[in-house]
């Protein structure tokens, strides 16, 4: 499987927008990127999912440039409630299994 | 996710017990899975059922056994539960890709077990 890499952590303050970029150089043709949220002691649950150029939806924007080996997670003005620990994935179509790394863990201050 | 639901919450039990950790779902999906995951640390997957006669192990099977009784049950079973599976227990389902390979599909969590084996 291929293998992503993303900050352990990252902080930033209510209002502001937030930037978590992952790294997958080893993408695969018919890997999606798939980011979920975790908040503590909650399953991951489900935030976007790209396969090239920019997504875009209710919560989050999801920036992936044309050599697809890295792709970048834009949470728009964060609020405490955006804390959490966030995951990069990829998942191809077949999907026999889900790798979720140890993710980054954003703490977003008052 | 309410559609996800698992039995018990919360789980002591003492080693060499057997234990069964339960998972129901209302979403009609056909594939089930279950994760573990330790503090601080990602989900690892256990086992994963792509239909009922469809059982495959994941990344941490030993120790572990699983039982898929219909479409929208899968339980987990440790034969003789040890300290080290003191951890957060996870059930997932997800529904088969949508057509035309637009995208996979997304897995829906359960609430989580926490199991402490002493």
């Amino acid at each position: 499987l291929a293998k992503t890499t993303q900050p352990i952590s990252m902080d930033s303050y209510e209002g502001q927008e937030v930037n978590i970029t992952c790294s997958h150089n080893n993408i695969a043709t018919n890997d999606y990127i798939t980011w979920y949220q975790q908040f503590p002691s909650q399953g991951p649950r489900f935030i976007i999912q790209g396969y090239k150029t920019k997504v875009t939806n209710e919560v989050a924007s999801l920036f992936i440039p044309a050599d697809r080996k890295s792709s970048t997670l834009s949470l728009p003005r964060v609020s405490l409630s955006d804390t959490a620990v966030y995951y990069c994935l990829l998942m191809d179509t077949g999907r026999r299994a889900l790798t979720f790394g140890s993710g980054t863990r954003l703490q977003v201050q008052p | 996710d309410a559609d996800v639901t698992q039995t018990p919450r919360n789980r002591i039990t003492k080693t060499g017990k057997r234990i069964m950790l339960e998972c129901s779902q209302t979403k009609g999906h056909d594939r089930m899975y279950w994760y573990r995951q330790d503090p601080g640390l990602g989900l690892q997957l256990i086992y994963y059922s792509f239909d009922v006669k469809d059982i495959n192990k994941g990344e941490i099977s030993d120790g572990y056994s699983v039982s898929r009784q219909a479409q929208a049950k899968f339980s987990l079973s440790l034969e003789s539960a040890i300290p080290n599976q003191t951890a957060l227990y996870f059930c997932a389902t997800s529904g088969a890709p949508t057509s035309g390979g637009a995208g996979t599909d997304t897995q829906y969590f359960g609430p989580g077990t926490r199991l402490t084996v002493l």
